[in-house]
């Protein structure tokens, strides 16, 4: 099993600051690794897939780069609806595991 | 538009099965997999197997192995996820999710989840 892990746990930044994320796979992924957002009481929202592509509707500010083992997820610059739980997850080799999560939160 | 709607909030008591259902529409069911993440309160998610609607292949998690089975009923678009032998820490919301393309599993569409509570 692919064990994924993310750094930090937490994340404290100002509005308007940049935030880099950062997750690392135990084996090579390839480029089939994706970014999600999870708010609470909310379901996990699909930022990037494919190390690097955005998904539908996202916003320009979130950015994915990376392959193999190691990969960044960075939001330009934060905005206040991007104060959330993010998580990254590997769809190269089963199971397709999840991080433990990086958690954004105000500085 | 394309959504996954799950069945209603469950309360098992340990040792009992549940089934969770998640209709599909808005597109064509047998085109795409689907996935099933859960979520224990305060934690992390995971993914616990995949099934094919187009041909019912599956693919669990080794932990849940035994314990879990995924179904599908492709005349009315829904996926099924049923877990047996309950514990107290399979307590969690339970998701069902379609990825972007049917060729990688990159989920976009979740449904709204389904809490299940495991409790004597």
């Amino acid at each position: 099993e692919i064990v994924m892990t993310q750094s930090p746990a937490t994340l404290s930044v100002s509005p308007g600051e940049r935030a880099t994320l950062s997750c690392r796979a135990s084996q090579s992924v390839s480029s089939n690794l994706a970014w999600y957002q999870q708010k609470p009481g909310q379901a996990p929202r699909l930022l990037i897939y494919g190390a690097s592509t955005r998904a539908t509707g996202i916003p320009a500010r979130f950015s994915g780069s990376g392959s193999g083992t190691e990969f960044t997820l960075t939001i330009s610059s934060l905005q206040s609806e991007d104060f959330a739980v993010y998580y990254c997850q590997q769809y190269n080799n089963w199971p397709h595991t999840f991080g433990p999560g990086t958690k954004v939160d105000i500085k | 538009q394309v959504q996954l709607v799950q069945s209603g909030a469950e309360v098992k008591k340990p040792g009992a099965s549940v089934k969770v259902s998640c209709k599909a529409s808005g597109y064509t069911f047998t085109s795409y997999g689907i996935s099933w993440v859960r979520q224990a309160p305060g934690q992390g998610l995971e993914w616990m197997g995949w099934i094919s609607a187009y041909n019912g292949n599956t693919n669990y998690a080794q932990k849940l192995q035994g314990r879990v089975t995924m179904t599908t009923d492709t005349s009315t678009s829904t996926a099924y996820m049923e877990l047996r032998s309950l514990r107290s820490d399979d307590t969690a919301v339970y998701y069902c999710a379609r990825p972007t393309s049917p060729y990688h599993d990159a989920f976009d569409i979740w449904g709204q989840g389904t809490m299940v509570t495991v409790s004597s």
